[in-house]
């Protein structure tokens, strides 16, 4: 089915570990970006990317990598996950300047 | 960094009213506001992305105005059922799209 999938939807980790999380889109959509959700904040970017190969730092990158091989792909890692990095991650994907379709997020906890 | 401004936090409100919330945003390099509907336990929905200043855009009981001049929006909804209680959030976009910043939200609660 057509959509946007993310993985996992829950994780624990432990501090100094590095994660993955995945998002996965079959809209063929050029945009996707890699919000954060935090109790008192307004979804906030981390990462986005415009195309295969072209990405960008959002607000928050710091911590975060992202690549883009595949349009359809668009993982997110926390190299040496902190504590302060425990939050409900949104992929999401866009025909930008279109409206965002997001995923339904992925919830990490760094012990 | 933009500072969109959502009011109330949130309200309850009883079935069969209507209601309304606020997003306010910086007027100046204007080029986008979102409005998205986000159920609990679910992912944000868009609602409407509207553009031009005085833009009316309506979805069912549900409908919204631009005022970028003075940089706000509204989001109606008329005859609230308990299926609409949900956080709505607005988003304020500059060009780019590393641009678009989100309110808090605004929580309805609609009580049967």
């Amino acid at each position: 089915d057509a959509g946007i999938t993310q993985s996992p939807r829950y994780k624990i980790t432990e501090t100094g570990r590095q994660v993955t999380l995945m998002c996965h889109q079959t809209w063929s959509h050029s945009y996707m970006f890699w919000y954060r959700q935090d109790l008192g904040h307004g979804l906030r970017l981390i990462y986005y990317s415009a195309a295969a190969d072209i990405t960008d730092k959002g607000e928050v990158p710091d911590g975060y990598v992202v690549s883009r091989s595949k349009t359809e792909n668009f993982p997110l890692t926390l190299e040496s996950a902190t504590r302060s990095q425990t939050s409900v991650y949104f992929c999401a994907s866009s025909d930008w300047p279109g409206e965002l379709f997001f995923g339904e997020g992925s919830r990490l906890t760094v012990l | 960094i933009l500072n969109v401004e959502q009011s109330p936090q949130s309200l309850h409100v009883q079935e069969g009213d209507s209601t309304n919330f606020t997003c306010s945003f910086p007027s100046s390099n204007f080029y986008a506001l979102h409005w998205y509907r986000w159920e609990t336990a679910k992912s944000p929905e868009a609602l409407f992305v509207m553009t031009l200043n005085g833009d009316e855009k309506k979805k069912g009981r549900i409908s919204a105005t631009l005022n970028t001049k003075e940089g706000y929006s509204y989001l109606y909804i008329k005859g609230s059922q308990p299926e609409d209680s949900a956080t709505y959030l607005c988003a304020r976009g500059s060009p780019g799209a590393n641009n678009l910043f989100f309110g808090t939200g605004t929580r309805l609660t609609v009580i049967p």
